[in-house]
């Protein structure tokens, strides 16, 4: 299976900060189809994973586009450029590319 | 707007089988989409469990292969989860979602059941 290495685990930051997580894939995300299926979802404290961006880059409608994805082949990165005290939670990379799904290990994003 | 809301017991006991309901409602699942159970563990880690697709066919974490199945009912749009001889490692709250297989993304989720297991 895909292993996916969130750092950090846990992110302090205050309110206007920018702050990036980075997401690294044991193996190529790229597929044969030339594109690259890494996820980023936000899991509020008592609520449901949503989705912030999918295929690396895209953001998902709805959400701000103070959030931004990047990245390439094993190694992606999350950015929220001006925290809000919205944006707490924990963050999860996900692949799409190799089955079985699988998720990274998360990280916590708390404000000072 | 879409909407999945999972339902079953809290409680399981160790080797029993754990059964949970996603019910959905404003979109027929067999219009589209692949249905799909994902579970969270204390301490964050979550994984994939499997889908059934719109057109009824399954597909499962081979980790869970021998233990997990996945069925449904079209007539009240709903889809169904069991997971067999369960121990304390399956306590986790369990989610149900939307997925598209062409683009990897899980774009509507249940807000979750939480099962534990235990004697």
């Amino acid at each position: 299976d895909v292993v996916l290495t969130q750092t950090p685990p846990t992110l302090s930051a205050t309110i206007g900060q920018s702050v990036s997580i980075s997401c690294r894939s044991s193996q190529s995300l790229l597929d044969s189809d030339g594109d690259t299926y890494l996820n980023w979802l936000l899991q509020r404290p008592g609520q449901s994973p949503q989705l912030l961006i999918y295929s690396v880059s895209n953001l998902e409608s709805g959400v701000p586009n103070r959030f931004s994805g990047s990245g390439s082949e094993t190694d992606f990165t999350l950015k929220i450029s001006g925290v809000e005290a919205e944006d707490l939670g924990v963050y999860y990379c996900m692949q799409a590319t190799h089955a079985p799904l699988t998720f990274g290990s998360g990280t916590k994003l708390e404000i000072k | 707007e879409i909407q999945l809301q999972e339902s079953g017991p809290g409680l399981v006991k160790p080797s029993q089988s754990l059964s949970l309901t996603c019910s959905v409602t404003g979109y027929t699942i067999t219009s589209g989409y692949d249905w799909s159970w994902i579970r969270k563990f204390p301490g964050n880690k979550m994984e994939w469990m499997g889908y059934i697709s719109y057109s009824g066919s399954t597909n499962y974490n081979p980790s869970l292969k021998s233990r997990i199945s996945i069925t449904r009912d079209t007539s009240k749009n709903q889809f169904f989860l069991q997971l067999n001889s369960v121990t304390t490692e399956d306590t986790a709250t369990y989610y149900c979602a939307r997925y598209e297989y062409t683009t990897g993304v899980m774009d509507a989720w249940g807000q979750g059941a939480s099962v534990t297991v235990s004697s």
